[in-house]
């Protein structure tokens, strides 16, 4: 059963506009999140994370929110740009307080940038 | 440069084949990881060690097999008793409980 659940397989953001990826999970134990980015036929590449003391965190275009509550969260690009056109993977893990050092992957969103 | 790499890039095994991957780091990190990559299922976790020696099954480890003997390497190999191996793997390593850092990948391809 799938833990971290990316809902939207693709989406499509013209060049400039903000572009909004979301996750959600199901396990409350989960206190640390991450999105990596990946193109084809290469490895991911981590992008920005959110610890679940916090509900935001910012670095340069890339936001990340977490809704715990809700236990949702959200990967905000602004402005996007062409080669942000990826695949995007949310995933959580149990915090950097435990031992397991495991992630759980969503399926990943396919974000389109159109000029 | 510090990096995980992961050869070769691309695989062709015949059916009933074992076949190697490899994956070395040189992050001094403690943790490592494989994941296989289907299209539309995401990454899922096959085996990961967080300590030389010792390693724990993922989701899917039913027909591959790993060994961890030394820091800065994490061989899997893909046995024939994996029914289906097609597939992209991905090798990643961290720090325990950080974040993890992938490499370039390994595409499968079954004849």
């Amino acid at each position: 059963d799938q833990q971290v659940k990316q809902n939207s397989p693709s989406l499509s953001v013209q060049e400039g506009r903000i572009s909004i990826l979301n996750c959600d999970y199901t396990n409350s134990m989960f206190d640390y999140f991450l999105w990596y980015k990946k193109y084809p036929a290469e490895g991911p590449t981590f992008l920005i994370s959110i610890s679940s003391i916090k509900d935001k965190n910012e670095d340069g275009r890339f936001t990340v929110f977490l809704n715990k509550s809700a236990k949702h969260l959200s990967l905000h690009i602004v402005p996007s740009q062409p080669g942000d056109s990826a695949v995007y993977f949310c995933a959580a893990s149990l915090g950097r307080g435990s031992t397991l050092g495991r992630l759980y992957f969503g399926r990943g969103t396919q974000l389109t940038v159109w000029p | 440069d510090g990096g995980i790499t992961q050869s070769p890039k691309y695989l062709f095994r015949k059916e009933g084949q074992n076949v190697t991957l490899s994956c070395e780091q040189n992050l001094n990190h403690d943790a490592m990881y494989w994941y296989r990559q289907d299209p539309g299922q995401g990454l899922r976790l096959i085996y990961y060690s967080q300590i030389v020696n010792d390693f724990q099954k993922g989701d899917i480890a039913e027909g591959y097999s790993v060994s961890r003997e030394k820091k800065e390497s994490f061989p899997l190999t893909v046995t024939s008793a994996q029914k289906n191996p097609t597939a992209f793997y991905l090798c990643a390593s961290s720090m325990v409980t950080d974040t993890q850092y992938f490499g370039p990948g390994t595409r499968l391809t079954v004849l």
